[in-house]
């Protein structure tokens, strides 16, 4: 069956450390999404593809990277960690189309800065 | 910019009670509206949507109508049971985004037995 996996799936990293949170799927979707989850605030966006070579800003990018190299993985990177980034980061992927509305998500990368 | 406003949780009924859970939306526009479930330890999935005015969205005994005049899509749901118990969350789509959801801030649902 196809599926999204995210990787690590728990982490502890220092202030200052590089962090990498790998995705991957396996459904060929062109579009790929990093949201974070907060209490209080829902999902909100960092950073989106909509296909190779494609990245775009998200409403909360500040901090994060990602690269689209092919179209299983999107890596999202926090350069220099802070505080303010522990949360819970979910990877999603759709098929395209627009409005068609249904991502689907991995099973989370709970990350704590130190 | 397109928002989304949830009913502030959580929301603790008993087992067999009449569930809904409120949703407004701001958006410019005619957007696809949906809502997604999280089941603790998981990660989000589509329980229904509705992609024009009128339209209403329904699974798993749940229901929701996409009402253009007051800019709501409440969850209704007319006997819960325990294992309703989750996190909703309601979302908006830009017909031109591409799948990029705005979501609300999500409602913690416990159903007692």
């Amino acid at each position: 069956d196809a599926e999204i996996t995210q990787s690590p799936r728990h982490k502890i990293t220092e202030t200052g450390r590089q962090v990498t949170l790998a995705c991957h799927q396996t459904w060929n979707h062109n579009n790929m999404f990093w949201y974070r989850q907060d209490l209080g605030h829902g999902l909100r966006l960092i950073h989106y593809s909509y296909g190779v070579h494609d990245t775009n800003k998200g409403e909360v990018s500040d901090g994060y990277s990602v690269s689209r190299s092919n179209t299983e993985d999107l890596p999202l990177t926090l350069e220099s960690a802070a505080s303010s980034q522990t949360s819970v980061y979910f990877c999603a992927s759709a098929s395209g189309g627009a409005g068609s509305g249904e991502l689907f998500f991995g099973e989370g990368s709970r990350l704590t800065v130190l | 910019g397109n928002s989304v406003t949830q009913m502030e949780g959580p929301v603790t009924l008993s087992e067999e009670a009449f569930l809904t859970i409120n949703c407004t939306y701001t958006a410019t526009g005619y957007p696809s509206l949906f809502w997604y479930v999280q089941y603790p330890g998981e990660g989000l999935q589509l329980l229904l949507k509705a992609t024009k005015a009128d339209d209403k969205g329904s699974n798993k005994g749940f229901e929701a109508t996409y009402r253009k005049e007051t800019t709501s899509f409440h969850l209704e749901k007319g006997s819960v049971q325990v294992s309703d118990s989750a996190v909703y969350f309601c979302a908006l789509s830009d017909r031109g985004g591409a799948q990029k959801l705005v979501f609300g801030q999500g409602t913690r649902l416990t159903i007692n037995p």
